[in-house]
């Protein structure tokens, strides 16, 4: 049973549009929204996050949007750079867990 | 230290022997959590520790699996007989007190064969 779902596997942009990066969850107790990036061979790293009492943030080319009502996220990097090019996955927390509930993740390449 | 440590980097091991593996949490966090990567897959959720409370042991896979984390700060992983679905990437990630962000080791791959 998959609670947070990323069912893109994969996504190609230009170097310079957008890219939008989409997560779809099950759980109405999630009270906690997270993206992070991870290289090959390295630990994932934090970028962003959104509490449920809002539907975006933004930080420098990285928002992230939370539309509750449709149980799903999505981040938005925009312009894109080839060293954005990584696996990015979504998490969630919320409810008694404290744990992190994570996506299966979506490889992005930015094309130069 | 300056960021999560996880030791070994790589281990590579016979299928039916014990592993024990360590993660060292940034100084001062109070959670502790253990995920694994198959190859492939997202990241799988182990166990949890918070504080002195007793741990969520509720994603480890099987009674081979076990851990503890032995004075609120370094953790340790055991898999015992080892089997070659264990083979994956083991990460290791800590929170500070009250915060959401987990910060993550560089993990250690796993391979049983």
């Amino acid at each position: 049973d998959q609670q947070v779902k990323q069912n893109s596997p994969s996504l190609s942009v230009q170097e310079g549009r957008i890219s939008i990066l989409n997560c779809d969850y099950t759980n109405s107790m999630f009270d906690y929204f997270l993206w992070y990036k991870k290289y090959p061979a390295e630990g994932p790293t934090f970028l962003i996050s959104i509490s449920s009492i809002k539907d975006k943030n933004e930080d420098g080319r990285f928002t992230v949007f939370l539309n509750k009502s449709a149980k799903h996220l999505s981040l938005h990097i925009v312009p894109s750079q080839p060293g954005d090019s990584a696996v990015y996955f979504c998490a969630a927390r919320g409810g008694s867990a404290r744990q992190l509930t994570f996506g299966s993740g979506t490889q992005l390449t930015v094309l130069p | 230290g300056a960021g999560v440590s996880q030791s070994p980097s790589n281990k590579v091991t016979e299928k039916g022997k014990d592993v024990e593996l360590r993660c060292d949490p940034i100084s001062g966090h109070t959670a502790l959590y253990w995920y694994r990567q198959s190859l492939g897959q997202g990241l799988e959720f182990l166990i949890y520790f918070q504080g002195n409370s007793a741990p969520d042991k509720s994603g480890l896979p099987s009674d081979r699996f076990s851990a503890e984390r032995t004075g609120g700060s370094v953790s340790t992983l055991t898999i015992q007989r080892t089997q070659q679905e264990d083979s994956a990437v083991y990460l290791c990630a800590s929170t500070q007190q009250g915060g959401t962000e987990a910060f993550f080791g560089q993990g250690t791959r796993l391979t049983v064969v």
